[in-house]
């Protein structure tokens, strides 16, 4: 059975940092993109990043770009968003998926980040 | 980027109806497209793939439709376990987008 749980959410200040977490099980995590989705509060769903199964190629939202890094380690079976500057309107509750043609098939509970003075 | 249009926002139905709900994407999308359940409280639930691929256990009153740049999710009879909010995501592009969602609410 697949599983995907999150962590490493929390309250941090705006221009703080954060590093989420994805432990995957139930398959051989090197074998599939991966990506991370976000919901703010009471809100739809938005695409944040997605990173290939060996780490080599990453795709991000425009609004992201240059604060968010996505990466994994495979032998850890773990994905990874390091989050810098962080703003207000990046309080959301962080979904990690596994990825099967683009198409998120499988996901985690999410771990919520709240960025708030 | 390519933005998906979803409408409507919202619809209220009963027990039986058939329900529609359209994504229209700002270009052409060869069909690269998802549909997700998501239930309150609960992470989003992939429904179809490819446009009209049926996921392995997802009932067989939904079902998926388009082509180029317009896009449909059936429910043919909606059942009380089919409230809750559906979105359309399109696979064309690396850069994923979803549509706004569509909430089905109880009449």
């Amino acid at each position: 059975e697949v599983q995907l749980v999150e962590s490493g959410g929390g309250l941090v200040q705006p221009g703080g940092s954060l590093r989420l977490s994805c432990a995957a099980s139930g398959f051989i995590f090197s074998n599939f993109w991966m990506s991370w989705v976000r919901q703010a509060p009471g809100k739809g769903l938005e695409w944040v990043a997605s990173i290939k199964g060996d780490g080599s190629e990453t795709y991000y939202v425009d609004s992201v770009t240059g604060r968010l890094t996505i990466s994994r380690d495979n032998a850890k079976n773990s994905l990874y968003l390091q989050m810098n500057s962080l703003r207000g309107e990046d309080t959301a509750l962080y979904y990690c998926a596994r990825v099967i043609g683009r198409y998120l098939d499988n996901w985690g509970r999410g771990t919520l980040v709240t960025v708030s003075s | 980027d390519i933005q998906m249009t979803q409408s409507p926002s919202s619809v209220s139905a009963s027990v039986g109806d058939r329900v529609t709900i359209t994504c229209r994407a700002s270009q052409g999308i060869n069909g690269w497209l998802a549909w997700y359940q998501q239930k309150p409280g609960k992470a989003p639930k992939l429904l179809i793939s490819a446009a009209l691929t049926l996921q392995s256990g997802v009932p067989s009153r939904f079902s998926g439709s388009g082509s180029g740049t317009d896009y449909t999710l059936t429910i043919s009879s909606l059942q009380p376990e089919d409230f809750a909010t559906y979105y359309c995501q399109q696979a064309y592009s690396f850069l994923l987008t979803f549509g706004g969602g569509t909430k089905v609410e109880v009449k």
